[in-house]
């Protein structure tokens, strides 16, 4: 059965910490990994990696693929109350399906 | 604003009405999703509609009614729902089916409550 599982399932930490999320995946046909950030209702995009071992980076975030151990991590340096959200990590496969995992959620303190 | 607009925001119905839901975009893309997003369980997928047609159906039960009459809009027409379908209902669109190098806007939700 395909599935993503992500972990932890929630993590608090305060402003300036770094945090790893963690994504692993075990999806038949695999074409990429999405990875969202859910505030309140709708998730919005961050990256989708489809290259193992390239990072992609956007300020502060950073994630990378892992396609030998079938996992990915998303990365926050100097995290800020803002980044407080379920970030969710989703896998492509044939060519349109999506499975999501059930998220980390991340409650970041002044 | 992500350019997808879910209306109404918000909805409590009772099991024997008929409600629908919403969905517009204006972005110029081919694809569109419904999504049900229910506490402590990963976002699932629903429907998928490319250019109007619908292509995915994970196994919904049928007082879930998708209609698209063109690319810009998506329903999903309910009836005869259960409580166990109170859930946030996430439409999504894309540029084209998600795959290479394409990802999807999501709209804000529909807060459904079936009491």
């Amino acid at each position: 059965e395909d599935k993503v599982v992500q972990s932890p399932l929630s993590l608090v930490v305060h402003e300036g910490d770094t945090v790893t999320l963690n994504c692993s995946y075990e999806v038949t046909n695999f074409r990429s990994l999405l990875w969202y950030k859910q505030e309140k209702k709708a998730p919005t995009f961050l990256f989708m990696l489809t290259s193992s071992g390239i990072e992609k980076k956007s300020g502060r975030l950073s994630s990378i693929l892992d396609k030998k151990e079938l996992f990915s991590i998303l990365n926050i340096t100097a995290t800020q109350t803002g980044d407080s959200a379920v970030y969710l990590c989703a896998g492509i496969y044939n060519t349109d399906k999506l499975i999501f995992g059930t998220g980390t959620r991340l409650q970041v303190f002044p | 604003e992500t350019g997808v607009t879910q209306t109404p925001r918000h909805l409590v119905m009772g099991m024997t009405n008929k409600k629908s839901l919403k969905c517009e975009q204006h972005l110029g893309h081919n694809a569109m999703y419904w999504y049900k997003q229910s506490a402590k369980k990963p976002l699932e997928l629903m429907f998928v509609y490319n250019f109007k047609e619908q292509t995915e159906n994970n196994s919904v039960p049928s007082r879930f009614s998708p209609e698209c009459p063109n690319s810009s809009h998506l329903f999903l027409h309910l009836h005869t729902l259960q409580p166990e379908d109170s859930a946030l209902y996430l439409c999504a669109s894309s540029q084209d089916l998600q795959g290479l190098n394409t990802e999807a806007f999501f709209g804000q939700g529909t807060r459904l409550t079936v009491v």
